[in-house]
């Protein structure tokens, strides 16, 4: 099992542009969610997925939508980038009843100037 | 609202000692206490996590101890090591509820371990 994938793993954008980070799990895994995660922060729930079409709001939802088309994969999508989206982003997937017990990808460093 | 607090937010032990990271949180719904260990330039690994049933943990050479009074748990590293090295993270969660809110983290322990 490849696990959680994420793509790309870098990225730089330019204040207003738009993208969209990927996001794979191949583990059968009904909950997937969002987090970002800032210095000092630690990381913050964006969005999150209990099944195929049912995705919800987290903790830090401004600037970002998602949608579930599929069980495998879960896309967060960044409408008009601004810098304070610089941020790592990791994609996390687990089975619904061990939503804690959280599988993460590699994570995302994005860059917007 | 911050609803895990962790702390030190850095620590430096020589091999062999024992680091102790602590969390509080404050929701009294939350009933699922996972660490996670990151290393640089990677994701989050799950560690070790503790349900409040139960009072202590141990797997391997870390160790969760957990005051459900006190709204407090820990984490514990016997025998340190360099490779313990990391940032480790406390969260919490309504794991009998799905855990549909996913995962609220402490902001993070970034740990050495001097040879």
């Amino acid at each position: 099992n490849a696990g959680v994938t994420q793509t790309p793993k870098f990225q730089v954008l330019k204040t207003g542009q738009s993208m969209t980070l990927q996001c794979a799990q191949d583990m059968n895994h009904e909950y997937m969610s969002w987090y970002r995660q800032d210095p000092g922060m630690g990381l913050r729930l964006i969005h999150y997925s209990v099944g195929a079409g049912i995705t919800d709001q987290g903790e830090v939802p401004n600037g970002y939508n998602v949608s579930r088309s599929t069980t495998e994969d879960f896309p967060l999508r960044l409408l008009s980038a601004a810098p304070s989206q610089t941020s790592v982003y990791f994609c996390a997937s687990s089975y619904f009843e061990g939503a804690g017990e959280q599988y993460f990808g590699p994570g995302t460093r994005l860059t917007v100037t | 609202q911050q609803q895990v607090k962790q702390s030190p937010q850095s620590l430096i032990v020589q091999k062999g000692g024992i680091p102790i990271i602590n969390c509080a949180y404050e929701n009294t719904a939350f009933d699922y206490f996972p660490w996670y260990q990151q290393f640089p330039g990677k994701g989050p690994a799950l560690l070790i996590a503790i349900r409040p049933d139960v009072s202590e943990k141990k797997e391997g050479r870390f160790t969760i101890s957990f005051n459900k009074s006190a709204k407090q748990f820990s984490l514990h590293i016997m025998d340190s090591q360099p490779g313990d090295s990391a940032t480790y993270f406390c969260a919490a969660s309504m794991y009998s509820g799905g855990g549909a809110d996913g995962l609220t983290f402490g902001k993070g322990t970034h740990l050495i371990i001097q040879p």
